[in-house]
């Protein structure tokens, strides 16, 4: 156990349709980033926030947001939902901070989300 | 393009049997790599990590190489077991502690 939690484990919607996506980091972490794993695809990074705040975007489509709570949980929106949006997204938190900037990810057990 | 990428996408081995899957990167400026195996139907976990400032790092039955000059990192893995089948991702974590993953490399181990 990771200690990265992800809910829902499923999800099936249809298109056009809005979902969101939660997860709460480990204790104590103020790191959260979001990716996408296709099918045979390697992990795409989308986003990270630290301590509430976005720090960075990669290959997130303008269709997706993400925010982080004073609590540290983070959720992933997705809206407009298309058939090649089908994926698996993952949530990884680390302690890493622009003094701590190597430090391993931990990551959740993912959702899979599958558009019809 | 990707700053990480594995050399092959699959990789079979006899059970008992050492494994070592092969990845390159192209920032040179990249300072942190992590090796992350991920099961079926679960996320990715961590399994060893070592920043630029070393070479070799060992763990329980895996160590990590490291050759900054021709930028590529390996993952040993030492009598390989059925339960070590699944996919090997490097990451690439230096500086901007953005793991950022290459495709993987499916290990598959036969008994």
């Amino acid at each position: 156990d990771s200690g990265v939690t992800q809910t829902p484990k499923h999800l099936i919607t249809a298109t056009g349709q809005r979902v969101t996506l939660r997860c709460s980091p480990r204790s104590g972490d103020l790191s959260v980033y979001w990716y996408q794993q296709s099918l045979d695809q390697g992990l795409q990074f989308l986003i990270q926030y630290y301590n509430g705040e976005e720090r960075a975007k990669g290959n997130i489509l303008e269709r997706f947001s993400a925010q982080q709570f004073p609590d540290l949980h983070s959720e992933l929106n997705l809206s407009s939902l298309e058939l090649g949006d089908s994926a698996l997204y993952f949530c990884a938190s680390s302690v890493a901070d622009r003094r701590n900037a190597n430090t391993e990810a931990f990551f959740g057990q993912g959702t899979r989300l599958t558009v019809v | 393009g990707e700053s990480v990428g594995l050399h092959l996408p699959t990789l079979s081995v006899q059970e008992g049997d050492n494994s070592i899957i092969n990845c390159a990167y192209s920032n040179s400026a990249s300072d942190y790599f992590i090796w992350y195996k991920q099961e079926s139907g679960k996320g990715p976990q961590f399994i060893i990590d070592i920043r630029s400032n070393m070479d070799k790092r060992q763990g329980q039955r895996v160590t990590v190489l490291l050759n900054k000059t021709v930028k590529h990192l390996s993952l040993q893995i030492a009598a390989t077991q059925p339960g070590d089948s699944a996919v090997y991702f490097c990451a690439d974590s230096g500086g901007s502690y953005i793991p950022t993953f290459g495709r993987g490399t499916s290990l598959i181990v036969h008994p």
